[in-house]
């Protein structure tokens, strides 16, 4: 059965840490990841990442793929308040099917 | 960029009654539209895929006959939770594929619905 791990499930900062978002998956026939941001309603989309080893950044926010070892990591660096949320990780597959992992939730203080 | 409506964004109804919930791609032609239940701090889970002009896919543990699923043209689809139940109390959303989209896995989701079954 397809599935995707989040790790960890909760996180509290202060404003201008850095913080790691970790995503495992063991999805078949595997295609991309995605990350998506949710606050109060549906997620937003941050990053979709289909090759190993190339960064993608926005901002603060970076992503990387790993598929040798089937992770993913999501890097905000000098958090700020607003960058709180619950931090979703999906896998596809070639069937176009989303998997999403139970999220990782965010907290920045001030 | 493109938008998905969903209505109503909220409703409460009684116990035994059918709810419609209403997808909407506003500025594009969704040929494949998702369906997701979400619980309080808890992921997005799968419901079912509707494919426009077919009969929706529903996911294992998914009662097709509790969640009626119709995409009757490349903007709407709906979901309608049939003689509901307070178990059925959940955040609803729903997703839609563009198209004419160059990446398949686009899809952008709509604002939810928060169903509260009394």
């Amino acid at each position: 059965e397809d599935k995707v791990v989040q790790s960890p499930l909760s996180l509290v900062v202060h404003e201008g840490d850095t913080v790691t978002l970790n995503c495992s998956y063991e999805v078949t026939n595997f295609r991309s990841l995605l990350w998506y941001k949710q606050e109060k309603k549906a997620p937003t989309f941050l990053f979709m990442l289909t090759s190993s080893g190339i960064e993608k950044k926005s901002g603060r926010l970076s992503s990387i793929l790993d598929k040798k070892e089937l992770f993913s990591i999501l890097n905000i660096t000098a958090t700020q308040t607003g960058d709180s949320a619950v931090y979703l990780c999906a896998a596809t597959n070639y069937g176009q099917n989303f998997v999403f992992g139970p999220g990782t939730r965010l907290s920045v203080l001030p | 960029g493109a938008v998905v409506s969903q209505h109503p964004s909220r409703v409460i109804c009684k116990s035994g009654t059918s709810v419609k919930i209403e997808c909407r791609s506003l500025d594009f032609q969704a040929t494949t539209m998702f369906w997701y239940r979400q619980f309080p701090k808890k992921s997005l889970m799968l419901m079912a895929t509707s494919n426009e002009g077919s009969k929706a896919t529903y996911e294992q543990g998914v009662e097709k006959d509790k969640f009626l699923i119709n995409h009757a043209s490349l903007t709407l689809s709906t979901l309608t939770v049939t003689s509901a139940h307070p178990e059925d109390s959940s955040f609803y959303i729903c997703s839609a594929r563009d198209a004419q989209a160059s990446v398949v896995e686009t899809q952008y989701f709509g604002p939810g619905t928060r169903l509260l079954v009394l």
